[in-house]
């Protein structure tokens, strides 16, 4: 099994340009997740999706959508992206109701100029 | 969601114990204890969690205060693997919530 695997691993894009995150996952779990990790901080949540067809909001969602595609697929989108969202971005899944343990993807390292 | 207070860092010794403690104060009766790491250049990782009675996996044990106010995680033999950012974090077990809240954790440096 892959686990959760993430594409691109690096992007750089200008300021008001769009750019969608991949994530998908082998695990067959139900619930994904998106956090962004700013430089020597911990993770915050962007999104999560507790089952195929649900997205909820989480602590920082402004300036990004997402899309559920599927119980393997939950992708990440920066319609016009700006140099406040330069993070590190992670994908994570689990099993609904196992939340306590999620997996994390290998993270995808933005950089908006 | 409860807050947790934890050092920024420690520093260990290979092949000693490491203590990593964690404050919860504001904890409330469901709200479960979690432990996550974070190596370099990685995701985190699943390492314990635990309500109220002290736990033991193959990776650390969590120690739990008997009022629930704090938590230790114990690595028995400390590695040079080991050496990574360590989270303390609070969810709840009930109403659905499935989000946990990442603080800025623990840098643990394991020395040879």
């Amino acid at each position: 099994n892959a686990g959760v695997t993430q594409t691109p691993k690096f992007q750089v894009l200008k300021t008001g340009q769009s750019m969608t995150l991949q994530c998908a996952q082998d695990m067959n779990h139900n619930s994904m997740y998106w956090y962004r990790q700013d430089p020597g901080m911990g993770l915050r949540l962007i999104y999560y999706s507790a089952s195929e067809g649900t997205t909820d909001k989480g602590e920082v969602p402004n300036g990004y959508n997402v899309s559920r595609l599927n119980k393997r697929e939950f992708s990440l989108r920066l319609e016009s992206a700006a140099p406040s969202q330069t993070s590190v971005y992670f994908c994570a899944s689990t099993f609904r109701g196992r939340s306590y343990e999620q997996y994390f993807g290998p993270g995808t390292r933005l950089t908006v100029t | 969601d409860a807050k947790t207070t934890q050092p920024n860092s420690m520093e260990s010794n290979e092949e000693e114990p490491v203590h990593l403690p964690c404050n919860h104060s504001t904890i409330s009766g469901t709200d479960y204890i979690h432990w996550y790491r974070q190596l370099p250049s990685q995701g985190p990782e699943y390492v314990i969690h635990g309500l109220t009675s002290n736990v033991n996996n193959r990776m650390a044990s969590l120690a739990i205060a008997e009022d629930r106010k704090s938590s230790t995680l114990i690595l028995h033999r400390a590695t040079l693997r080991d050496a990574a950012v360590y989270y303390c974090i609070l969810r709840l077990s009930t109403s659905g919530s499935e989000k946990l809240v990442f603080g800025k954790g623990t840098k643990l440096t394991v020395n040879p």
